[in-house]
C-alpha cells in the first residue's frame, strides 16, 4: 500500500511569508503527527491530530498551526516565517494514535527560509 | 532541556563488528522506547522498540538493552553491514500518548 506522502518536497520562502505543508497518511490511519528536524535541535515534536482534533502539542510558538480533515489528510501552516524555521518537516501516521502503534514517516518537506 | 540524550554523535565500525548506541533519559514516566533508522532523503523508519518491563529485546541483528534503574537504554547492531550505514535515533514517550521525544541522533558508518 502507498506510504505517507508529503507535498511539496522542497520549498523556498522569504522571511515574513507564510507556508502551508501537506501530509497524506497511509490509508486507514487516523493519527498524523508533525515533527521539525534540524541539525542543531534534531527531531522535535510539533503536534498530533487524531480524528480532526489536536491531541498533543509540542513547545513551538503559535505561528505553527495545523489541522486535519475528515479524510485524515493534514496540513501544517507556519506564519511570519523566520530564518530559524528552515528545516525538514516530517509527518508520521499511525492507525489508532497509540504510542505503541508503528509510526510511518513521510520523506519530509525541506523548507528553506531566505 | 533535552529529555533524551544520545551518544555517540557518530560511529565508525568495521563490517562484521558490533555497533552500540546509547541513550539516557530523566523522566521516569516514559514507558515506551523505540529506535528509528533514517537514510538520507528519507523519513525515519521504526527498527525496534521496548517497554521498561523487559531488560532486553532482540529482533534479528538488532537488540535493545534496557536498564530501568540507570534510566538508560542502548541499541546493539550485531554483524554490522555497510547497508546499516544510516542515522539512528532513540526516542521515548509516556502514557500511551503519541508524542515522542527524540535523541539527537547517531550517524553510523560501517566500513566494508
Amino acid at each position: 500500500k502507498a506510504g505517507v506522502t508529503q507535498t511539496p518536497r522542497y520549498l523556498i520562502k522569504t522571511r515574513g511569508q507564510q507556508v502551508t505543508l501537506s501530509c497524506s497518511p497511509i490509508s486507514g490511519h487516523r493519527s498524523v503527527s508533525w515533527y521539525q528536524q534540524t541539525p542543531g535541535q534534531g527531531l522535535q515534536f510539533l503536534f498530533e491530530y487524531f480524528s480532526e482534533t489536536q491531541r498533543n502539542k509540542g513547545n513551538f510558538p503559535g505561528r505553527f498551526s495545523g489541522r486535519q480533515f475528515s479524510n485524515s489528510r493534514s496540513e501544517m501552516n507556519v506564519s511570519t516565517l523566520e530564518l530559524g524555521d528552515s528545516a525538514l518537516y516530517l509527518c508520521a501516521s499511525t492507525i489508532s494514535g497509540v504510542s505503541t502503534d508503528t509510526q510511518y514517516f513521510g520523506p519530509g518537506t525541506r523548507l528553506t527560509v531566505l | 532541556q533535552q529529555q533524551v540524550k544520545q551518544s555517540p554523535q557518530s560511529l565508525i565500525v568495521q563490517k562484521g563488528g558490533i555497533s552500540i548506541i546509547n541513550c539516557a533519559y530523566e523522566n521516569t514516566a516514559f514507558d515506551y522506547f523505540p529506535w528509528y533508522q533514517q537514510f538520507p532523503g528519507k523519513g525515519p523508519a521504526l527498527l525496534i522498540a521496548i517497554r521498561p518491563d523487559v531488560s532486553e529485546k532482540k529482533e534479528g541483528r538488532f537488540t535493545i538493552s534496557f536498564n530501568k534503574s540507570a534510566k538508560q537504554f542502548s541499541l546493539h547492531i550485531m554483524d554490522s553491514q555497510p547497508g546499516d550505514s544510516a542515522t539512528y535515533f532513540c526516542a521515548a514517550s509516556k502514557g500511551n500518548f503519541n508524542k515522542f521525544y527524540f535523541g539527537s541522533g547517531t550517524k553510523l558508518n560501517v566500513k566494508p
